[in-house]
């Protein structure tokens, strides 16, 4: 069955790179995605990435994607205070429906 | 401001008694869905709505019911909630299922916690 599966935490030290990874299961061509979820708010798309592509960049987020692996990766450079948040990878499953990982919790150390 | 809002964002209540969350969009958009959020667990779909009077269950749709009598509003109810349900819940929309770029991106509003006892 399909699955997306991600570390629960990840803990950085500010200005380090953090790298959240994510392992997906589908294999048919898709959409795969990294929302940003911070304390006490909604979700909101970071960005997003289509199977046929091995990279996106968009200013300090970096996209890699792995498709013989099924790998994901969101890295962001020079984490900052701000950044703290639950990260959720999603994967597109059907266009109704999204199957999505359980979050990596990002705690930035000073 | 282009939004979802949920409502209440807070809610404790007693097992039994039928509560409904309330969700409104001002996007325009044909695709609703509800979620809830447990820890550990990630965001699993309870149900969705392709546009007015098109609703489909997701993955955990049991105790809850839905309806989408017009485009904007898609309210989420509890007949007789049960412990199990406390958790967080999310209202989500998107332009279309079909949309030209596929991408399907999601509009989430603030959520809504409620604790049933």
């Amino acid at each position: 069955g399909e699955d997306v599966e991600q570390s629960l935490f990840l803990s950085v030290r500010e200005g380090d790179s953090s790298v959240i990874n994510c392992t997906y299961t589908d294999s048919s061509s898709t959409y795969l995605y990294w929302y940003k979820q911070e304390p006490g708010a909604g979700l909101q798309l970071l960005t997003y990435i289509f199977s046929n592509m091995d990279m996106k960049q968009d200013q300090r987020l970096t996209v890699l994607l792995n498709k013989k692996d099924k790998h994901l990766s969101l890295r962001i450079a020079d984490t900052q205070t701000g950044d703290s948040a639950i990260y959720f990878c999603a994967e597109k499953l059907s266009n109704y429906q999204l199957i999505w990982g359980a979050g990596t919790k990002l705690i930035i150390k000073p | 401001e282009a939004q979802v809002t949920q409502n209440p964002r807070y809610l404790i209540t007693v097992t039994g008694k039928k509560l409904t969350v309330t969700c409104s969009q001002n996007m325009n958009h044909e695709y609703m869905s509800w979620y809830r959020q447990d820890p550990g667990l990630g965001l699993r779909q309870i149900y969705y709505s392709m546009n007015v009077e098109v609703t489909d269950k997701g993955d955990v749709p049991e105790g809850y019911k839905v309806s989408r009598k017009e485009k904007r509003n898609f309210p989420l109810i509890l007949e007789s909630p049960s412990p199990n349900q406390t958790s967080l819940y999310f209202c989500a929309s998107s332009l279309s299922g079909r949309s030209a770029s596929g991408a399907n991106v999601l509009t989430f509003g603030a959520g809504s916690r409620l604790t049933v006892l």
